[in-house]
C-alpha cells in the first residue's frame, strides 16, 4: 500500500462543474497535508494546506480532511479551463518533508 | 514573500560530464533544502534532504556519490550529478523549508537536465 494514494485519472470535468479530487494516507500522526497543482512542464505550486479536520475554503476552492478516515480531498467549484493540471496530494512527515501522491489529472472542457 | 530559484533551468550536456545545479531562498532562509526529480507523467520523486552546515540525507536508492548536494548557507544549495548519463535526464526540482513554525515548504521553477 502507498503511504499517499489518490484517485486514478485523468478525470474530466465540463467547464462551471465542481471537481473532485481525492486522497488517502497510511500514517495516523500525520498533522499536515497540502494540495499542489502542477502545469505540465513547471514545478508545483502550493493550492491549500490544512491542518484540521473539516473544511476549509479559498476562493473556488476547498479542501476537507478527515484524519479519523485517513483522507483529504479537494474541491474545485466553477472549474475553469485553466484548472486543467495535475493535482498532487501530499502529507507531511517530518520537519517539512512530505510524501506526495502520484497525483492526479485534471482536465476541464470548455 | 516565500521566493525559490533555480539555476540553470534548463541544461543540456554531454555523457560523462558533470552538472551543477544551485537553488537559492531569495528573501527568507531555509534551515532545510529538499532535492527532488521528476520523469516524464510520473509523481516527484524526493531525491535527498539538505541541511545548512551538515551532510545531505539521501532516500533509499540515490547514490549519494553521483548526486552530490552541498548546503553552504542558509539561502543556498547545490545539487551536482556527476558523470551524467541519459538515464539521469529528468526535471530536478528543489524546495526551500523555513521552518520556524511552518510546515510549508517552497518550490523552485525546476531545472530541466538533458544528457546527450
Amino acid at each position: 500500500q502507498k503511504e499517499v494514494e489518490q484517485n486514478s485519472g485523468p478525470l474530466s470535468v465540463p467547464e462551471g462543474a465542481i471537481a473532485s479530487l481525492n486522497c488517502t494516507y497510511s500514517d495516523r500522526v500525520s498533522q499536515s497535508f497540502f494540495w499542489y497543482r502542477q502545469y505540465s512542464g513547471k514545478s508545483p505550486e502550493l493550492i491549500m494546506s490544512i491542518y484540521s479536520n473539516g473544511d476549509k475554503e479559498d476562493g473556488r476552492f476547498t479542501a476537507q480532511l478527515n484524519k479519523a478516515s485517513q483522507y483529504v480531498s479537494l474541491l474545485i467549484r466553477d472549474s475553469q479551463p485553466s484548472d486543467s493540471a495535475t493535482y498532487l496530494c501530499a502529507v507531511d512527515t517530518n520537519a517539512g518533508k512530505s510524501t506526495f501522491g502520484d497525483g492526479t489529472t485534471l482536465t476541464v472542457k470548455p | 514573500g516565500a521566493v525559490v530559484s533555480q539555476h540553470p533551468s534548463w541544461v543540456i550536456c554531454k555523457s560523462g560530464t558533470s552538472v551543477k545545479i544551485e537553488c537559492r531562498s531569495l528573501d527568507f532562509q531555509a534551515t532545510t533544502m529538499f532535492w527532488y526529480r521528476q520523469f516524464p507523467k510520473q509523481s516527484l520523486m524526493l531525491m535527498a534532504t539538505s541541511n545548512e552546515g551538515s551532510k545531505a540525507t539521501y532516500e533509499q536508492g540515490v547514490e549519494k556519490d553521483k548526486f552530490l548536494i552541498n548546503h553552504a548557507s542558509l539561502t543556498l544549495s547545490t545539487l551536482t550529478v556527476t558523470s551524467a548519463h541519459p538515464e539521469d535526464s529528468s526535471f530536478y526540482i528543489c524546495s526551500a523549508y523555513p521552518g520556524q513554525g511552518t510546515d510549508t515548504q517552497y518550490f523552485g521553477p525546476g531545472t530541466r537536465l538533458t544528457v546527450l
